[in-house]
């Protein structure tokens, strides 16, 4: 199976609304990466988040990391129609070489 | 900045012939990637190249995929003879620091095997 799982494998919200995604990993990390892919634009980093943190911010997206539970959450505020994308997290393990393993993504739609 | 560039962006073949996909990173990066996806997963990587040097190729079909990265900089990946099941898209990304930090990714060349 893969290291990094999300949770839900698909969302849809209204406009406006918040958009909330999980992501669970197996083993001892140096960082966690979010990505988003879309169509148009193909596959963009949004944020790295390393083990000894626990939150980020970027705009109206914020990452939480939280190595106890191996879990990480990415919530996008204020969604817009512009943010519907599938969004992957990528796990760096201390384990493999820091390969960065992809998991299965969310794929969020945001209907106007 | 110039980002990731990748040729050709579509590809069919028939299955037993052979196609040849390229890439260009970004200037300076030293670090390179071949990640496939399949329809509805995550990339999955193939091979890990830092300047001409192969880092990791674990996940990489030995018998039919190869990879190459000449003066590292511009990387080709070959699959000979293709199967039905490499139909996916392949991309290629780059990165600065030996691959600690985030990954810049091509357009990606999407392959159908017939």
């Amino acid at each position: 199976s893969q290291q990094g799982e999300e949770d839900p494998q698909a969302l849809s919200i209204q406009e406006g609304e918040n958009a909330t995604m999980n992501c669970s990993y197996k083993t001892s990390i140096n960082n966690l990466q979010w990505y988003r892919q879309n169509s148009g634009r193909g596959l963009v980093h949004l944020i790295l988040i390393r083990s000894n943190e626990r939150e980020k911010h970027s705009g109206r997206l914020r990452v939480t990391l939280d190595t106890s539970k191996k879990s990480s959450s990415l919530l996008i505020t204020a969604s817009r129609a512009a943010d519907t994308a599938s969004y992957f997290c990528a796990t760096r393990l201390k384990a493999a070489g820091n390969k960065l393993t992809f998991g299965g993504g969310t794929r969020v739609l945001v209907k106007p | 900045e110039a980002g990731v560039a990748q040729s050709p962006r579509y590809k069919i073949i028939e299955k037993r012939q052979s196609v040849a996909f390229w890439c260009n990173p970004i200037s300076g990066h030293a670090t390179l990637y071949w990640y496939q996806q399949i329809l509805g997963q995550g990339p999955k990587l193939l091979i890990q190249f830092q300047n001409n040097g192969v880092v990791d190729d674990s996940q990489l079909p030995k018998d039919r995929f190869s990879a190459e990265r000449l003066k590292g900089v511009d990387s080709t990946l070959k699959i000979q003879p293709a199967k039905l099941e490499d139909s996916a898209v392949y991309l290629c990304a780059s990165s600065s620091n030996k691959g600690y930090d985030e990954q810049y990714f091509g357009p990606g060349t999407r392959l159908t095997v017939t």
